[in-house]
């Protein structure tokens, strides 16, 4: 009940290229669904995050889109740059009970120039 | 306006011993996270302080482990007899009141390696 499935494990794109990452989730509940990015050797950061009250939601070349009916999320990333090179992940949420953040299991993204 | 701090940054300890990782969360935080990630995966909630108090232990694998904040702003978490299994990149987030949707800040982690 508290999953989420992310894919694919890895991803190497060309510079220019768009990248995507897809996240499913079983839980109903969620209601909230961020996506982090990590580099070697950090913390995780939020990158943007979503709510499941609309269905695309864009941040520079950053770009949720969202589908309640199929339970899936995907982050899209325009124009990849080398330096969003970096592990990302999706994440859940709900108001209704834990704060805590449930995550999938990681995309490690590589641009090539 | 220091992001949240984690200390040791690596932690090498035997089998059985007792270790204490550190937390400081961002100054006027009183939401403060600990999740724990294995190699190649996504970090797992572990517990959630609001203030001093646990919120929510449920994450804790079992009573080897436990975490505390007794004035509200550094943490530490503390494992007895460490076990090789328990050894992964602990991590620490806080987040300013523990709302919905608030972001959470992470720091660098520790790294544990038990041997």
């Amino acid at each position: 009940q508290q999953q989420v499935k992310q894919s694919p494990q890895s991803l190497i794109v060309q510079k220019g290229g768009i990248s995507i990452i897809n996240c499913a989730y079983e839980n109903t509940a969620f209601d909230y669904f961020p996506w982090y990015q990590q580099f070697p050797g950090k913390g995780p950061a939020l990158l943007i995050a979503i709510r499941p009250d609309v269905s695309e939601k864009k941040e520079g070349r950053f770009t949720i889109s969202f589908n309640k009916s199929a339970k899936q999320f995907s982050l899209h990333i325009m124009d990849s740059q080398p330096g969003d090179s970096a592990t990302y992940f999706c994440a859940a949420s709900t108001s209704t009970g834990r704060r805590a953040l449930t995550f999938g299991s990681g995309t490690r993204l590589q641009v090539q120039p | 306006g220091a992001g949240v701090s984690q200390t040791p940054s690596n932690k090498v300890t035997e089998k059985g011993k007792y270790v204490e990782l550190r937390c400081d969360p961002i100054s006027g935080h009183t939401a403060l996270y600990w999740y724990r990630q294995s190699l190649g995966q996504g970090p797992e909630f572990l517990i959630y302080f609001q203030g001093t108090g646990a919120a929510d232990d449920s994450g804790l694998p079992n009573d080897r482990f436990f975490a505390v904040r007794p004035e509200g702003s550094v943490s530490t978490l503390k494992i007895q007899r460490t076990e090789r299994g328990d050894s992964a990149v602990y991590l620490c987030a806080s987040s300013l009141v523990g709302g919905y949707q608030e972001t959470q800040y992470f720091g660098p982690g520790t790294r544990l390696l038990v041997l």
